[in-house]
């Protein structure tokens, strides 16, 4: 698509399960980054992949959030245990090279909502 | 730590009316600060600024960068209820590529 993707655009899930959120970023972009936004608040960074390097993972807010990226394609983020206040929109940016001069593109967003 | 920091955190303002956004930072090896404009989930990218001093426009928005005072403003001209949304300001270092993003100033301009 022209866009960056995500799915599910909501999910509702019970406290302690598990959720996967998918994003499809821009053909060709090599840098693919995760945010958080709880109501009312700012963009929080939760990790950031470029190409075959090692990720940055320094947002992430605990071990039960985890990322993968296979190559520059689809990522998928992944809540263990969820509990209230991972309820959020998480979003999803590709980008080709920030460094570059290009800047970011947002997906939707996936609305979490952990009850 | 890096710091991004916005003001107002909100804004309500009459249609006609003119504002300007604030975005204070403090990061180490900056490079680039960016605007975005959030009106539901998605941010839209607006400008990035690298270089102080010179002016980036589009339409009734304009903004600047000054890099030694550490900030960067958004004006709106001729405000209209479209305007109305979350402005956000994300700045860059020249490591890497992740964006450390302010709070936001949300925006109301009324008819």
């Amino acid at each position: 698509g022209a866009g960056v993707s995500q799915s599910p655009s909501n999910k509702v899930t019970e406290k302690g399960k598990d959720v996967e959120l998918r994003c499809d970023p821009i053909s060709g972009h090599t840098a693919l980054y995760w945010y958080r936004q709880r109501l009312g608040q700012g963009l929080e960074f939760l990790i950031y992949f470029q190409g075959n390097s090692a990720p940055d993972k320094s947002g992430l807010p605990s071990d039960r959030f985890s990322a993968e990226r296979t190559g520059e394609s689809v990522s998928t983020l992944t809540i263990q245990r969820t509990q209230q206040e991972d309820s959020a929109v998480y979003l999803c940016a590709s980008s080709f090279l920030l460094h570059s001069g290009n800047t970011i593109y947002f997906g939707e967003g996936s609305w979490l909502t952990v009850v | 730590e890096d710091k991004v920091v916005q003001s107002p955190l909100s804004l309500v303002v009459h249609e006609g009316d003119t504002v300007t956004l604030n975005c204070s930072y403090e990061v180490t090896n900056f490079r680039s600060l960016l605007w975005y404009k959030q009106e539901k989930k998605a941010p839209t990218f607006l400008f990035m600024l690298t270089s102080s001093g010179i002016e980036k426009k589009s339409g009734r928005l304009s903004s600047i960068l000054d890099k030694k005072e550490l900030f960067s403003i958004l004006n709106i001209t001729a405000t209209q209820t479209g305007d109305s949304a979350i402005y956000l300001c994300a700045v860059k270092k020249s490591s890497g590529d992740k964006l450390t993003f302010g709070t936001g100033t949300r925006l109301a301009v009324r008819p």
